[in-house]
């Protein structure tokens, strides 16, 4: 079974530029997450989504993030403008959406921020 | 929302049994108990997750007492590639719009020795 995809690994931009990112989630999986984790912390949540939903965006900062999920499928995150903070690891994970289900990860976005 | 406390840190030596313990005192009556791995450049991954008593599948247990306040994961003779960071979380993450979210605290960093 293929895993979440993500892409890019890897991403270096100035300050006030934009960004987006990708992520392919586990065929099937209704339920897809970004977490932002910041070197040294753990992962933290910007936003779920159920199917093209979104069940929760509490801890995003809307006025510079953005995410979507159409066709219920992938999902794109996008930052614009970026600020230097916002340096750091962006996690895709996806589930099967209901009852006490574990999350599947991908390998994440490392994003520098100069 | 629980929050829930760890060692930021600890050591063990190969072929030793290592156990973890984490706070949550305020955990509710429907929270599970959770627990994830990450790696260095990796996304979490899940390891086992419990309700009450005691939980055991191929790579960890999870002990769980009667007042839910607190939880243990055992790993058995740890092995170098189990240096890694592992994050207890509590909550329901099932999609669904009015449950809790996982949150991920900074997790305790297990530093395995030759």
């Amino acid at each position: 079974e293929a895993g979440v995809a993500q892409s890019p690994r890897y991403k270096i931009i100035e300050k006030r530029q934009s960004v987006a990112f990708w992520c392919n989630p586990i065929s099937g999986h209704a339920t897809l997450y970004w977490y932002q984790q910041i070197l040294g912390q753990g992962p933290k949540l910007l936003i779920q989504f159920q199917n093209n939903g979104v069940v929760d965006d509490s801890q995003l900062p809307k006025d510079r993030f953005s995410a979507e999920r159409l066709k219920g499928v992938d999902s794109t995150l996008k930052i614009q403008p970026a600020k230097l903070e916002d340096s750091a690891v962006y996690l895709c994970a996806s589930s099967p959406g209901t009852g006490l289900v574990e999350q599947y990860f991908g390998p994440g976005t490392r994003l520098t921020v100069t | 929302l629980a929050k829930t406390t760890q060692p930021i840190s600890m050591d063990s030596y190969e072929g030793q049994e290592v156990n973890i313990t984490c706070s949550h005192n305020n955990i509710a009556t429907n929270d599970y108990i959770t627990w994830y791995q990450q790696f260095p450049s990796q996304g979490p991954r899940f390891i086992i997750q419990g309700y009450k008593t005691k939980v055991t599948n191929e790579v960890a247990s999870l002990f769980i007492p009667a007042d839910r306040k607190s939880s243990t994961l055992s790993l058995p003779r740890v092995s170098l590639s189990d240096t890694a960071v592992y994050y207890c979380l509590v909550g329901r993450p099932d999609g669904s719009s009015n449950t809790g979210k996982l949150i991920f605290g900074q997790g305790t960093t297990l530093q395995v020795k030759p």
